[in-house]
């Protein structure tokens, strides 16, 4: 039962665009979401989160967005640089619980 | 300040043996947690430990067991190893209480990859 979907395996954005990565959840539990890149050979990297009395959480070039009654949210990368190329994960929990539950990630690659 | 450390950073077994793997938390850090991730898939949560006491265990089997030592670095245990515990094993560690209870952001480290032959 996967609580927590990114539907995109992989997304190609040209450098200086805006990359949106999207997720979705199915358990109403959740109330706090993050992200988190990855490069090959190396651990998750936070990135940015957002708690669910929020609806966006801005941090630089990133941006968060909250649609809690669709259950979805997404990451909006502006402008887009090569160093973003790396994979994507969506995690997500509730307070009081201590397990983060990840999505399975979109490839994000930037086309210089 | 060093980051999150593990080790190996490769393994290889046999199904049916046992391994333990090692991770070092952030300075500071108090709490670890540990998750699976299989090819093509997200982390899979399989425990946490807080103050050396298990706190919260995901969906895996009692083979999978853990330890975290007065230092705050942990282990994980995996005993009658399965074709399927082929994975990478990420450490992550986090500071209780630093954020809203359970929003403690998690720093993880570079993972163990198990080949289970």
């Amino acid at each position: 039962d996967q609580q927590v979907k990114q539907n995109s395996p992989s997304l190609s954005v040209q450098e200086g665009r805006i990359s949106i990565l999207n997720c979705d959840y199915t358990n109403s539990m959740f109330d706090y979401f993050l992200w988190y890149k990855k490069y090959p050979a190396e651990g998750p990297t936070f990135l940015i989160s957002i708690s669910s009395i929020k609806d966006k959480n801005e941090d630089g070039r990133f941006t968060v967005f909250l649609n809690k009654s669709a259950k979805h949210l997404s990451l909006h990368i502006v402008p887009s640089q090569p160093g973003d190329s790396a994979v994507y994960f969506c995690a997500a929990l509730w307070i009081g619980n201590e397990k983060l539950t990840f999505g399975t990630g979109t490839r994000l690659t930037i086309i210089p | 300040e060093t980051g999150v450390t593990q080790s190996p950073t490769h393994l290889i077994k046999t199904r049916g043996q046992q391994v333990t793997l090692r991770c070092s938390s952030q300075s500071g850090h108090n709490t670890v947690s540990w998750y699976q991730q299989a090819l093509g898939q997200g982390p899979q949560f399989i425990f946490q430990y807080y103050r050396e006491e298990e706190n919260g265990r995901g969906n895996f089997p009692p083979r999978f067991s853990g330890l975290q030592f007065p230092n705050y670095s942990s282990e994980l245990n995996v005993n009658a190893l399965e074709l399927d515990d082929s994975a990478l094993y990420l450490c992550a560690s986090s500071i209780r209480g630093a954020g809203a209870r359970g929003t403690d952001t998690q720093y993880f480290g570079p993972g163990t990859r198990l080949t289970v032959l």
